[in-house]
């Protein structure tokens, strides 16, 4: 079974860093995308970006290019996402994501399946 | 980007009853790749369709998706209980991929 388990919630001030992962099982981590996705508390959904385990090839989303660093360490199969300097704005569900398609490795793919998601908050 | 809008914003049917769910790109969508998940509250969202029309595994086929280009269609012939919930279509035809915003199908 495909599976994307996520690393678990976080509160943090703002100003801080933080790094929250995503480790990946029952199948070849480094031959599919993997994406990122913010859901702001009553919002919906916003792509982040993705990258390519199998060699860190990533796409930024222009909304968060800069604001946050995406990355991966085939090694444990395990994807990251994080922040240097972390705002109040950035209080959010993350999701993980495995980039399906019909060809292996390919970008142009849609999620599935999905992580259980990672809360994090910042307040002071 | 292309920006996706989906209408209606709410949905307000009856157990039984046919919805129509609309997502219409600000462009053509490239090879029509399009993809519509469901979220519950508390949950991540899942994949129902792809591709526009293909249903992904162990979804019922009361749910279908159709269109190209720039008007795409998610129809749930007949609801049930468990499809009352807020769902998103997304393309990843063109960089950066992006959803919409949602519609919430409620309970009348």
């Amino acid at each position: 079974e495909v599976q994307l388990v996520q690393s678990g919630a976080e509160v943090k001030k703002p100003g801080e860093s933080l790094k929250i992962s995503c480790k990946g099982s029952g199948y070849r981590f480094t031959s599919s995308w993997i994406g990122w996705v913010r859901q702001m508390p009553g919002k919906g959904l916003e792509w982040m970006g993705i990258i390519y385990p199998g060699d860190s090839d990533t796409r930024y989303s222009p909304s968060f290019q800069g604001q946050v660093t995406i990355s991966a360490d085939k090694s444990i199969s395990t994807a990251y996402l994080q922040w240097s300097s972390l705002k109040a704005s950035d209080t959010a569900m993350y999701y993980c994501a495995r980039v399906t398609s019909l060809r292996s490795g390919n970008e142009r793919g849609w999620f599935d399946p999905w992580g259980q998601g990672t809360l994090v908050t910042v307040s002071s | 980007e292309i920006v996706l809008t989906q209408s209606p914003g709410t949905l307000s049917l009856s157990p039984g009853e046919r919805a129509t769910l609309s997502c219409r790109a600000s462009q053509s969508v490239p090879s029509s790749y399009l993809a519509w998940y469901q979220q519950k509250p508390g949950q991540a969202p899942r994949l129902l369709i792809y591709g526009p029309s293909s249903r992904a595994t162990g979804i019922p086929d009361r749910f279908s998706g159709s269109g190209s280009g720039t008007d795409f269609t998610l129809t749930i012939s007949r609801l049930e209980p468990e499809d009352f919930a807020v769902y998103y279509c997304q393309q990843y035809g063109s960089s950066p991929w992006t959803f919409g915003q949602g519609t919430k199908v409620e309970v009348k």
